[in-house]
Protein backbone atom coordinates (compact mmCIF):
# COMPACT_ATOMS: atom_id res chain seq x y z
CA UNK A 1 0.00 0.00 0.00
CA UNK A 2 1.18 3.68 -0.63
CA UNK A 3 1.93 6.23 2.24
CA UNK A 4 1.59 9.37 2.62
CA UNK A 5 3.16 11.26 -0.78
CA UNK A 6 4.65 14.68 -0.70
CA UNK A 7 5.60 16.33 -3.30
CA UNK A 8 8.34 17.93 -3.90
CA UNK A 9 11.02 16.52 -1.49
CA UNK A 10 13.07 19.62 -1.98
CA UNK A 11 12.76 23.13 -2.73
CA UNK A 12 14.93 26.11 -2.84
CA UNK A 13 13.42 29.66 -3.62
CA UNK A 14 14.14 33.12 -3.30
CA UNK A 15 12.65 34.84 -0.67
CA UNK A 16 8.87 36.47 -1.88
CA UNK A 17 8.15 33.60 -4.16
CA UNK A 18 5.43 31.55 -3.98
CA UNK A 19 5.50 28.03 -3.05
CA UNK A 20 3.36 24.87 -2.82
CA UNK A 21 3.51 22.12 -0.85
CA UNK A 22 1.53 18.73 -2.02
CA UNK A 23 0.42 15.90 -0.31
CA UNK A 24 -2.03 12.14 -0.63
CA UNK A 25 -2.45 11.18 2.13
CA UNK A 26 -3.61 7.35 2.61
CA UNK A 27 -6.20 6.14 0.92
CA UNK A 28 -9.26 5.92 3.41
CA UNK A 29 -7.83 8.23 6.04
CA UNK A 30 -10.28 10.93 6.70
CA UNK A 31 -7.70 13.24 8.82
CA UNK A 32 -4.94 15.44 7.17
CA UNK A 33 -2.10 17.17 9.55
CA UNK A 34 0.22 19.87 8.39
CA UNK A 35 3.49 19.70 10.91
CA UNK A 36 6.76 22.01 10.23
CA UNK A 37 9.85 20.55 12.01
CA UNK A 38 13.05 23.16 12.65
CA UNK A 39 15.94 22.75 14.88
CA UNK A 40 14.56 25.53 16.97
CA UNK A 41 11.00 24.83 17.32
CA UNK A 42 11.14 21.20 16.44
CA UNK A 43 7.46 19.78 15.42
CA UNK A 44 4.69 22.38 14.81
CA UNK A 45 1.40 21.40 14.10
CA UNK A 46 0.31 24.21 11.89
CA UNK A 47 -2.98 22.70 10.31
CA UNK A 48 -5.54 19.94 10.17
CA UNK A 49 -8.30 18.57 8.40
CA UNK A 50 -11.12 16.28 8.81
CA UNK A 51 -12.73 14.98 5.57
CA UNK A 52 -11.46 17.65 3.89
CA UNK A 53 -12.68 20.67 6.32
CA UNK A 54 -10.12 22.62 8.19
CA UNK A 55 -10.28 21.89 11.81
CA UNK A 56 -7.95 24.09 13.80
CA UNK A 57 -5.65 26.30 11.96
CA UNK A 58 -4.26 28.18 14.96
CA UNK A 59 -0.49 26.86 14.42
CA UNK A 60 -0.85 28.46 11.33
CA UNK A 61 2.38 31.42 11.44
CA UNK A 62 0.46 34.04 9.43
CA UNK A 63 -1.75 34.99 6.95
CA UNK A 64 1.24 33.98 4.48
CA UNK A 65 0.22 30.52 5.06
CA UNK A 66 -2.45 28.90 3.53
CA UNK A 67 -3.66 25.37 3.18
CA UNK A 68 -6.43 23.27 1.25
CA UNK A 69 -7.68 20.30 0.51
CA UNK A 70 -10.10 19.99 -2.43
CA UNK A 71 -10.87 16.31 -2.26
CA UNK A 72 -10.01 13.86 -0.01
CA UNK A 73 -7.01 12.52 -1.54
CA UNK A 74 -4.87 16.14 -2.08
CA UNK A 75 -4.17 18.69 0.14
CA UNK A 76 -1.86 21.62 -0.33
CA UNK A 77 0.01 24.42 1.93
CA UNK A 78 1.15 27.37 0.05
CA UNK A 79 3.30 30.17 1.28
CA UNK A 80 3.28 33.92 -0.37
CA UNK A 81 5.22 35.42 -0.35
CA UNK A 82 7.98 32.78 1.12
CA UNK A 83 10.65 33.92 3.42
CA UNK A 84 14.16 32.50 4.57
CA UNK A 85 12.45 31.93 8.34
CA UNK A 86 10.48 29.78 6.41
CA UNK A 87 13.22 27.25 5.64
CA UNK A 88 12.24 24.29 7.48
CA UNK A 89 11.30 20.35 7.09
CA UNK A 90 7.06 20.46 6.29
CA UNK A 91 5.48 16.93 7.34
CA UNK A 92 1.83 16.15 5.93
CA UNK A 93 0.86 13.00 7.73
CA UNK A 94 -2.93 11.55 7.83
CA UNK A 95 -5.16 9.43 10.10
CA UNK A 96 -8.00 7.30 10.09
CA UNK A 97 -10.86 7.84 12.39
CA UNK A 98 -13.36 5.81 13.63
CA UNK A 99 -14.22 2.61 16.22
CA UNK A 100 -10.54 1.01 15.36
CA UNK A 101 -8.84 4.56 15.40
CA UNK A 102 -5.78 3.99 17.37
CA UNK A 103 -4.22 7.58 17.30
CA UNK A 104 -1.48 6.89 14.80
CA UNK A 105 -0.17 9.14 12.64
CA UNK A 106 1.18 7.94 9.28
CA UNK A 107 3.85 10.65 7.92
CA UNK A 108 5.05 11.34 4.49
CA UNK A 109 8.72 11.67 3.48
CA UNK A 110 8.86 14.94 4.11
CA UNK A 111 9.65 18.63 1.71
CA UNK A 112 12.58 20.34 2.48
CA UNK A 113 12.30 23.63 2.10
CA UNK A 114 15.11 26.58 1.67
CA UNK A 115 14.03 29.83 1.04
CA UNK A 116 17.67 32.49 0.21
CA UNK B 1 -3.16 22.25 27.15
CA UNK B 2 -0.96 19.29 26.41
CA UNK B 3 2.95 19.12 26.58
CA UNK B 4 5.80 17.01 26.42
CA UNK B 5 9.52 17.09 27.59
CA UNK B 6 12.50 14.83 26.42
CA UNK B 7 15.20 16.57 28.73
CA UNK B 8 18.21 14.51 26.75
CA UNK B 9 18.79 16.43 23.55
CA UNK B 10 21.47 14.03 22.07
CA UNK B 11 22.94 10.55 23.92
CA UNK B 12 25.68 8.40 22.95
CA UNK B 13 25.63 4.42 23.70
CA UNK B 14 27.65 1.61 22.78
CA UNK B 15 26.10 -0.93 20.36
CA UNK B 16 24.90 -3.64 22.94
CA UNK B 17 24.18 -1.53 25.67
CA UNK B 18 21.03 -0.60 27.45
CA UNK B 19 19.10 2.28 26.27
CA UNK B 20 16.46 4.54 28.08
CA UNK B 21 14.93 7.67 26.46
CA UNK B 22 13.08 10.01 29.13
CA UNK B 23 9.88 11.50 28.47
CA UNK B 24 7.39 13.73 30.71
CA UNK B 25 4.30 14.96 29.82
CA UNK B 26 1.53 17.11 30.83
CA UNK B 27 -2.28 16.19 30.19
CA UNK B 28 -5.45 17.17 31.70
CA UNK B 29 -6.73 13.27 31.72
CA UNK B 30 -5.53 9.74 30.70
CA UNK B 31 -3.02 10.74 27.22
CA UNK B 32 -2.38 8.70 25.04
CA UNK B 33 1.11 8.82 24.24
CA UNK B 34 3.26 7.44 21.46
CA UNK B 35 6.89 7.41 20.57
CA UNK B 36 8.08 8.08 16.69
CA UNK B 37 11.22 7.68 15.00
CA UNK B 38 13.07 9.64 12.25
CA UNK B 39 15.92 7.98 10.13
CA UNK B 40 17.75 10.94 8.22
CA UNK B 41 15.67 12.24 5.37
CA UNK B 42 12.86 10.29 6.49
CA UNK B 43 9.60 11.28 7.86
CA UNK B 44 8.54 9.47 11.17
CA UNK B 45 7.98 6.10 11.84
CA UNK B 46 5.84 4.64 15.12
CA UNK B 47 7.56 2.54 17.64
CA UNK B 48 4.85 2.12 19.88
CA UNK B 49 2.01 3.63 21.78
CA UNK B 50 0.14 3.12 24.97
CA UNK B 51 -4.05 4.03 25.46
CA UNK B 52 -5.03 1.86 28.37
CA UNK B 53 -4.39 -1.37 30.03
CA UNK B 54 -0.67 -2.98 30.39
CA UNK B 55 1.49 0.04 31.47
CA UNK B 56 4.50 -1.75 29.78
CA UNK B 57 4.03 -1.64 25.91
CA UNK B 58 6.06 -3.53 23.63
CA UNK B 59 6.86 -2.08 20.35
CA UNK B 60 8.46 -2.71 16.89
CA UNK B 61 12.63 -2.87 16.66
CA UNK B 62 12.59 -4.45 20.10
CA UNK B 63 11.66 -1.36 21.92
CA UNK B 64 10.03 -0.99 24.89
CA UNK B 65 8.06 1.91 27.00
CA UNK B 66 6.46 2.37 30.46
CA UNK B 67 3.82 4.33 31.34
CA UNK B 68 3.98 5.75 34.90
CA UNK B 69 1.11 7.69 35.79
CA UNK B 70 2.43 9.08 39.34
CA UNK B 71 5.33 10.40 37.94
CA UNK B 72 3.63 11.51 34.33
CA UNK B 73 6.52 9.72 32.24
CA UNK B 74 6.97 7.49 29.41
CA UNK B 75 9.94 6.31 29.34
CA UNK B 76 11.20 4.47 26.20
CA UNK B 77 13.86 1.62 26.61
CA UNK B 78 15.64 -1.35 24.82
CA UNK B 79 17.87 -3.81 26.73
CA UNK B 80 20.30 -4.17 23.42
CA UNK B 81 20.80 -0.88 20.89
CA UNK B 82 22.21 -2.08 17.28
CA UNK B 83 24.27 0.42 15.20
CA UNK B 84 20.84 0.97 13.22
CA UNK B 85 18.88 2.29 15.99
CA UNK B 86 20.80 5.72 15.50
CA UNK B 87 18.29 7.99 14.77
CA UNK B 88 15.80 10.68 16.17
CA UNK B 89 13.56 9.59 18.55
CA UNK B 90 10.64 11.88 19.70
CA UNK B 91 7.89 11.20 22.41
CA UNK B 92 4.24 12.75 22.11
CA UNK B 93 1.05 12.95 23.62
CA UNK B 94 -2.30 13.46 22.56
CA UNK B 95 -5.73 13.11 22.62
CA UNK B 96 -8.29 11.01 20.34
CA UNK B 97 -11.50 12.60 20.65
CA UNK B 98 -14.14 12.16 17.75
CA UNK B 99 -11.94 10.09 15.86
CA UNK B 100 -9.40 12.73 15.44
CA UNK B 101 -5.70 12.64 17.03
CA UNK B 102 -3.67 15.84 17.91
CA UNK B 103 -0.16 15.36 18.64
CA UNK B 104 2.10 17.31 20.65
CA UNK B 105 5.83 15.99 19.99
CA UNK B 106 8.41 17.04 22.57
CA UNK B 107 11.71 18.05 21.14
CA UNK B 108 13.40 14.68 20.33
CA UNK B 109 16.31 12.92 21.64
CA UNK B 110 18.84 12.28 19.17
CA UNK B 111 20.67 8.66 19.50
CA UNK B 112 24.11 8.15 18.50
CA UNK B 113 25.89 4.43 18.84
CA UNK B 114 29.36 3.76 19.14
CA UNK B 115 30.67 0.73 17.90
Amino acid sequence: DAGVIQSPRHEVTEMGQEVTLRCKPISGHDYLFWYRQTMMRGLELLIYFNNNVPIDDSGMPEDRFSAKMPNASFSTLKIQPSEPRDSAVYFCASSLAGATNTGELFFGEGSRLTVL
Amino acid sequence: AQSVTQPDIHITVSEGASLELRCNYSYGATPYLFWYVQSPGQGLQLLLKYFSGDTLVQGIKGFEAEFKRSQSSFNLRKPSVHWSDAAEYFCAVGAVTGGGNKLTFGTGTQLKVEL
